[in-house]
């Protein structure tokens, strides 16, 4: 398979832990963008990557959430001291900077539950 | 960035009927997308459109884009089970993209 993947695809945990997800975009896609979708309403930006530098922040994204891409491939996005708010699907998508296809690439999510 | 406005939010239609949804912007879109998310899938890239008053077709789905670029319609015509799902309009700022509640297609056999 050579879309979008994402780990782990369920996590639940207690309130204040911290979680990292990771995600594996197309291999030859530069940016990465991660997003979160709470039930019933559509996906909300968090951030984008283009190649290994981070190129926008929503104001979503508290101190709490960190995103790295430390290579230009992988990404992981990690949440620290987690709340109940959290509790939502955390997508990654892929695309190739540069072409005519404007498309992003979604990857199945990380469900996230915290108790 | 400013969401653009879909309606209906919910529409439910007997299998065969024709169903549309419809995007709306106070501010002139330089581009506008369509995504189909299936009931506990993630987004599917549909179309993009560019063009002042542009109609775009893939099969059954017909799309349009406003002669002012502020609204865009998805047009289904005689609805398959296989229609069911989330559709989204979406505008792209910069990198990423900005996603309205959408409209949800549920379909009667």
């Amino acid at each position: 398979d050579t879309g979008v993947s994402q780990n782990p695809r369920h996590k639940i945990t207690k309130r204040g832990q911290n979680v990292t997800f990771r995600c594996d975009p197309i291999s030859e896609h530069n940016r990465l963008y991660w997003y979160r979708q709470t039930l019933g309403q559509g996906p909300e930006f968090l951030t984008y990557f283009q190649n290994e530098a981070q190129l926008e922040k929503s104001r979503l994204l508290s101190d709490r959430f960190s995103a790295e891409r430390p290579k230009g491939s992988f990404s992981t996005l990690e949440i620290q001291r987690t709340e109940q708010g959290d509790s939502a699907m955390y997508l990654c998508a892929s695309s190739l900077a540069g072409t005519s296809g404007p498309e992003q690439y979604f990857g199945p999510g990380t469900r996230l539950t915290v108790t | 960035g400013q969401q653009v406005m879909q309606i209906p939010q919910y529409q439910h239609v007997q299998e065969g009927e024709d169903f549309t949804t419809y995007c709306n912007s106070s501010t002139t879109l330089s581009n506008i997308q369509w995504y189909k998310q299936r009931p506990g899938g993630h987004p599917v890239f549909l179309i993009q459109l560019v063009k002042s008053g542009e109609v775009k077709k893939q099969k059954r789905l017909t799309f349009q884009f406003g002669e002012a670029k502020k609204n865009s319609s998805l047009h289904i015509t005689a609805t398959q089970t296989t229609d069911v799902g989330t559709y989204y309009c979406v505008r792209r700022s910069q990198g990423n993209l900005i996603f309205g509640k959408g409209t949800k297609l549920s379909v009667k056999p």
